[in-house]
C-alpha cells in the first residue's frame, strides 16, 4: 500500500492479559520500525525489521515484548502479561532504506486497565 | 547517547507570522534529520528530511536547516495561517552507525490564532 497501516486502532486490556499489534509497511519498503509514545511526546525506539530478520533490537524490552516480520504477513509486536505501564501509542513506521524518511502509521492506542 | 531538546516548548502566535522552531542534539555524528508534525490524537507526518550533506530543506512555507557542528537544526515556518496549528518534533537518528532509530525531542505545541 501507499500508506503504513496499523491496527487496530484502539486495544483495551486488563492487566495480565496478551496484546498484540499489527503493522502493514509501505510496499517495497524493506526496514519497519516501532516506537512507544508514552505521555504527550515520549517517544521511545523499540525495534526495527530489516525484511524479515531483526535490524535493532536495542529498545525492547527484555521481558514480555516481542515482534516479528514474516514474509507475506502483517508484521506484529506482541506483549505478554499487560502491565499498567504498558498504556501508549505505538507507532510504526517504515522505510526504504535507513538513511531515507520514515513514514508512520496511525497508531495503536493500547489501554491497559 | 543521543539527547535531543526543543525550544520552546509551546508558541502561541497570530496568524501570518513567521517562525522559528529550534532544535538542538548532542551527538552530531548523524547522516539525516527528520521533522514531523503531530495533530492531536494522530499519527507523524513528515515533514522533512534533511541530509547531513545538505545545510537546508525547503517544501513549501517550511524550510529546515541543518548545523552539525553546532548540533542544531532549525526548522522555519512563513507566513503561519491556523492549520498549521500542531506539534512539531525534531528527530535525528541515534548515532553510531546507520541503523534509522529515530531520538525524539519533546516538541513544540504550535498555535496559531486567526
Amino acid at each position: 500500500g501507499e500508506e503504513v497501516a496499523q491496527t487496530p486502532k484502539h486495544l483495551v486490556r486488563g492487566e495480565g492479559q496478551k496484546a498484540k499489534l499489527y503493522c502493514a509497511p509501505i510496499k517495497g519498503h524493506s526496514y519497519v520500525f516501532w516506537y512507544q509514545q508514552v505521555l504527550k511526546n515520549e517517544f521511545k525506539f523499540l525495534i526495527s525489521f530489516q525484511n524479515e530478520n531483526v535490524f535493532d533490537e536495542t529498545g525492547m524490552p527484555k521481558e514480555r515484548f516481542s515482534a516479528k516480520c514474516l514474509p507475506n504477513s502483517p508484521c506484529s509486536l506482541e506483549i505478554q502479561a499487560t502491565k499498567l505501564e504498558d498504556s501508549a501509542v505505538y507507532f510504526c513506521a517504515s522505510s526504504q532504506r535507513t538513511s531515507d524518511e520514515q513514514f508512520f502509521g496511525p497508531g495503536t492506542r493500547l489501554t491497559v486497565l | 547517547k543521543q539527547e535531543v531538546t526543543q525550544i520552546p516548548a509551546a508558541l502561541s502566535v497570530p496568524e501570518g507570522e513567521n517562525l522559528v522552531l529550534n532544535c538542538s542534539f548532542t551527538d552530531s555524528a548523524i547522516y539525516n534529520l527528520q521533522w514531523f508534525r503531530q495533530d492531536p490524537g494522530k499519527g507523524l507526518t513528515s515533514l522533512l528530511l534533511i541530509q547531513s550533506s545538505q545545510r537546508e530543506q525547503t517544501s513549501g512555507r517550511l524550510n529546515a536547516s541543518l548545523d552539525k557542528s553546532s548540533g542544531r537544526s532549525t526548522l522555519y515556518i512563513a507566513a503561519s495561517q491556523p492549520g498549521d496549528s500542531a506539534t512539531y518534533l525534531c528527530a535525528p537518528p541515534a548515532p553510531p552507525g546507520n541503523t534509522g532509530k529515530l531520538i525524539f525531542g519533546q516538541g513544540t505545541t504550535l498555535q496559531v490564532k486567526p
